[in-house]
């Protein structure tokens, strides 16, 4: 069974819209992490965020902010007035701290911001 | 700077041959990762390493196999190569693991792009 999914596999908006990439995941872990990452054109993978699941408070960075809510699951990913910039595939991840060392990654969302 | 490196960057061989991608991090890592990525299937865990000469099989190891005989090293091997093994190869290393409040995010190499005709 997959362990995250990412159901949207492609978006496209026009620039200075409001996007949310979703991610659900499934665990039965009490303690586990989860993670969003961005690969741009270019290829490479960029970290973004890191959340614990002890911890549910939402996060704000700039133009990006991530909605954690255990009751589903998911750790929604959003990006508020988009740019082109902002055009890359999104993954999210997790990690369970009783099953070993693996981190588990959705099949991703490819995001494209139109100018 | 994650200090990982992955050579080489591109290879194009043929079917049967084997092939060797190389991952090297200068950060100390423990734990490094060998993952492929293909479309529609994000990123796909192929082997990790929890320590020197310690590696167990990921979701797709058939074909397959790595040795790390040293911390910066962690070496994937395809021993006769096949044309399903063409896709994108991204080593990443972490050296924090479920140590609480935070386990480490991983570090990405920049991708070795393999094609096997």
């Amino acid at each position: 069974a997959q362990k995250v999914t990412q159901a949207q596999t492609e978006i496209s908006v026009v620039e200075k819209e409001d996007v949310t990439l979703d991610c659900v995941y499934e665990t039965r872990d009490t303690t586990y992490y989860l993670f969003w990452y961005k690969q741009p054109p270019s290829g490479e993978l960029v970290f973004l965020i890191r959340r614990n699941s002890f911890d549910e408070q939402n996060e704000i960075s700039g133009r990006y902010s991530w909605n954690f809510q255990k009751s589903t699951s998911s750790f929604n990913f959003t990006i508020t007035a988009s740019q082109v910039v902002d055009s890359a595939v999104y993954f999210c991840a997790l990690s369970e701290e009783n099953t070993g060392n693996q981190f588990y990654f959705g099949t991703g969302t490819s995001l494209t911001v139109i100018p | 700077d994650a200090g990982i490196t992955q050579s080489p960057r591109h290879k194009v061989t043929e079917t049967g041959t084997p092939v060797t991608l190389r991952c090297h991090q200068t950060e100390n890592h423990r734990y490094m990762y060998w993952y492929r990525q293909d479309p529609g299937h994000g990123l796909r865990l192929i082997h990790y390493s929890y320590g020197v000469k310690d590696t167990d099989k990921g979701e797709v190891s058939d074909g397959y196999s790595v040795s790390r005989s040293k911390t910066e090293d962690f070496l994937l091997t395809l021993e006769s190569a096949t044309s399903s093994q063409t896709s994108v190869y991204f080593c990443a290393a972490t050296s924090q693991i479920h140590s609480r409040p935070n386990t480490g995010e991983l570090f990405f190499g920049e991708g070795s792009r393999l094609t096997v005709l």
